[in-house]
């Protein structure tokens, strides 16, 4: 079974700092497709960044980078000079794609960044 | 541009109940999902459709049934509603291109159940 872990709960950073999230994932399957998001206090779901499998280049989106590890199975989320905006709940999820883009998604991570 | 719309927002329910969530998309996407979202478990897939008239169970399926009504409607029932299904509930939908893109999300549904 495809598994997604996010072992931070909550982190906080200072505004105009960096911060790293961490995901890492399980799955035996070659090919497949990763996928940052935010959701703020208003519940809304806003996709950040996405990586395919088959790219060895990191996806880069303004501010927000991935450092994708396939072998090590890890796919971490930078965001560079935070700011207030970014506070959030952030999710890491999964998907093989195919028929269907079910979502496997990791137990999130909660940003706070302050002032 | 409305993407995908839930209804409603907020409810409540007594224990027992029934109550039906409504989902539609106007983006002609195939595919469409129910998830429902508590705390520190992430969002977990309820049922899912990959097209019109098909529907899947997802992993946390007892409890719910789902009606693929058209290619854009796609609603989740709650039969005898639980305490245990107090929950936030989202419904996506994707296209269906044999190779993954972007699911987009309703703006939620609060439920719960006393």
């Amino acid at each position: 079974a495809q598994t997604v872990t996010q072992s931070q709960p909550e982190m906080s950073v200072q505004e105009a700092e960096t911060v790293t999230l961490s995901c890492t994932y399980d799955t035996s399957e070659s090919n497949y497709y990763l996928f940052w998001y935010k959701q703020p206090p208003s519940r809304q779901m806003i996709l950040v960044i996405r990586q395919e499998a088959y790219k060895q280049q990191n996806a880069t989106e303004n501010r927000f980078s991935v450092n994708f590890q396939k072998a090590a199975k890890s796919f971490s989320l930078k965001i560079s000079d935070s700011q207030l905006g970014d506070t959030a709940m952030y999710f890491c999820a999964f998907t093989t794609g195919g028929a269907t883009n079910k979502l496997i998604f990791g137990t999130g991570t909660l940003l706070a960044v302050q002032p | 541009n409305a993407g995908v719309t839930q209804t409603p927002k907020f409810q409540v329910l007594k224990t027992g109940q029934s109550m039906t969530l409504q989902c539609a998309q106007d983006m002609n996407h195939n595919s469409m999902y129910w998830y429902r979202q508590d705390p520190g478990m992430g969002l977990r897939l309820i049922y899912y459709s990959a097209s019109e008239g098909t529907t899947d169970k997802g992993e946390v399926p007892n409890g719910y049934n789902v009606s693929r009504l058209n290619k854009r409607e796609f609603s989740l029932r709650l039969e005898s509603a639980a305490p245990s299904q107090t929950s936030v509930y989202f419904c996506a939908s994707s296209e269906d291109t044999g190779r993954s893109t972007e699911a987009f999300f309703g703006q939620g549904t609060r439920l719960t159940v006393v």
